[in-house]
């Protein structure tokens, strides 16, 4: 199975901060690879598709990247509403997986 | 609007069955394959079954293969899990996911409790 890292685990940060968080792939899945966001006590929403596409409704804010097997989400300019836990998802292959989540505080 | 609405979790002894439903509205249920994703209290996401549009094909994640089966009644628009013996770490919010493509999944239920305690 295809092991996504993702890191960090946990993350505080203020307002209008710029927030980037990764993964790492541990082997080569191409632009197969989604990040979700999940706020408290809610299911998990799409926002990005194919590594850099955002999807439907979401704020240009969030944005993806790739560089080689290392995928990065950044949120250009937090916003209360951006508070919650956010996952990368690998597409590329049976079974997909999950990295095991970032976590985001305001501080 | 898409909708799913899973149903039919609940609190089981080890080694019980439980089915779970996901009512789709909103969408050509027909034309989309389905997944079933759950998520373990304070964890994260585990994907764990994939069924086709038509159901020619279905996929499950290895800690369920054997065990859980995954379904669907286009004529009802609704997708089905049934889940044998289970066991205390099958417990978690399941949720049934639409494909949105290269297995993306773009719409979420609101997710359904399983519990396994004796």
């Amino acid at each position: 199975d295809i092991q996504m890292t993702q890191s960090p685990a946990s993350l505080s940060a203020s307002l209008e901060e710029i927030v980037t968080i990764t993964c790492q792939a541990s082997q080569d899945i191409g632009n197969w690879l989604a990040w979700y966001q999940q706020k408290p006590g809610k299911s998990p929403q799409l926002l990005i598709y194919d590594a850099t596409s955002l999807a439907d409704g979401v704020p240009s804010r969030f944005s993806g990247s790739r560089s080689g097997t290392q995928y990065s989400l950044k949120i250009s300019r937090l916003q209360v509403e951006d508070i919650g836990s956010y996952y990368c998802q690998q597409a590329h292959s049976n079974p997909n997986t999950f990295g095991a989540g970032t976590k985001l505080e305001l501080k | 609007e898409v909708q799913l609405v899973e149903s039919g979790g609940g609190l089981v002894k080890p080694g019980s069955s439980l089915k779970l439903s996901c009512v789709a509205s909103g969408f050509t249920f027909s034309s989309y394959g389905m997944h079933w994703i759950r998520q373990a209290p304070k964890k994260g996401l585990e994907w764990i079954a994939l069924i086709y549009y038509d159901s020619s094909n279905k996929y499950y994640a290895d800690s369920v293969k054997g065990r859980f089966t995954i379904s669907r009644d286009n004529s009802k628009n609704t997708l089905y899990l049934e889940m044998n013996s289970l066991r205390s770490e099958d417990t978690a919010m399941y949720y049934c996911a639409k494909y949105a493509g290269s297995d993306y999944f773009d719409y979420w239920g609101q997710g359904v409790m399983v519990t396994v305690s004796s």
